[in-house]
């Protein structure tokens, strides 16, 4: 069974860098395109990017100059930068694979991890 | 960017009952290459994260019941609920996966009538 697991402080102040992991676990980083999703509190979701098996890598143009999707394969596991974050950008952050490459659903989930931002 | 639209925003039915909830995309999101609508739906209850129920606007999830089923093509899609269980009181999402950015539509909530 795949797991996914996020990672990293959940605590900013405007203007810091906001960096997430997302370890993969009983399955491989290999052959499968791997995303990021956003949720503000209360609202619906937000697909920030994704980063492919072989490391392309594609963002919402609504946050393309600030972000940065990267792969280790070595250690089974993607990360996510997000500079110059502002009160926009609390959210619960989940990663996620894609099923089928690179046009199609998100099969597997982390649980997500609650991002605030506070001076 | 791909707007989806789904409706209502929130519906409440009675226990064993049918939910019906539309969504709508502003534009086609069939590929005649393969015939393949790029459309899933996923359920969300409080405090987790989404769970995939569909994918290809009507291909179910490797162990979602079948009392959850999907139709469409084009622009108009439609997840059904047959019978509706305590258990299925959540938030129902609709997403697009045609092309970058993928969107999400806003959100059914599905209550207990």
């Amino acid at each position: 069974q795949v797991q996914l697991q996020e990672s990293g402080p959940s605590l900013l102040k405007p203007s810091e860098t906001l960096s997430l992991t997302c370890g993969v676990s009983g399955g491989s980083i290999s052959g499968y395109y791997w995303s990021w999703i956003r949720q503000p509190p209360g609202k619906g979701l937000e697909w920030v990017g994704y980063i492919s098996y072989i490391g392309n890598s594609k963002y919402n143009p609504s946050l393309k100059s600030r972000v940065t999707i990267s792969l280790d394969r070595s250690n089974n596991q993607f990360s996510l930068n997000l500079n110059s974050v502002t009160a926009a950008d609390a959210a619960v952050y989940f990663c996620a694979r894609q099923q089928f490459g690179e046009l199609s659903s998100f099969d597997y989930w982390g649980q997500g991890i609650l991002i605030t931002v506070s001076s | 960017d791909i707007v989806m639209t789904q409706s209502p925003d929130s519906l409440a039915v009675s226990l064993g009952e049918r939910a019906t909830i539309n969504c709508k995309s502003s534009q086609s999101l069939l590929f005649s290459s393969n015939n393949k609508n790029y459309l899933s739906w996923y359920q969300q209850k409080p405090g987790q994260p989404p769970r995939l129920l569909i994918y290809w606007a009507s291909s179910r999830q490797s162990g979602v019941p079948d009392r959850f089923s999907g139709s469409g093509s084009g622009t108009d899609f439609t997840l059904t609920i047959s019978s509706l269980q305590a258990e299925d009181v959540a938030v129902y999402y609709c997403q697009h996966h045609h092309g970058t950015p993928f969107t999400f539509g806003q959100g059914t909530k599905v209550e207990i009538k």
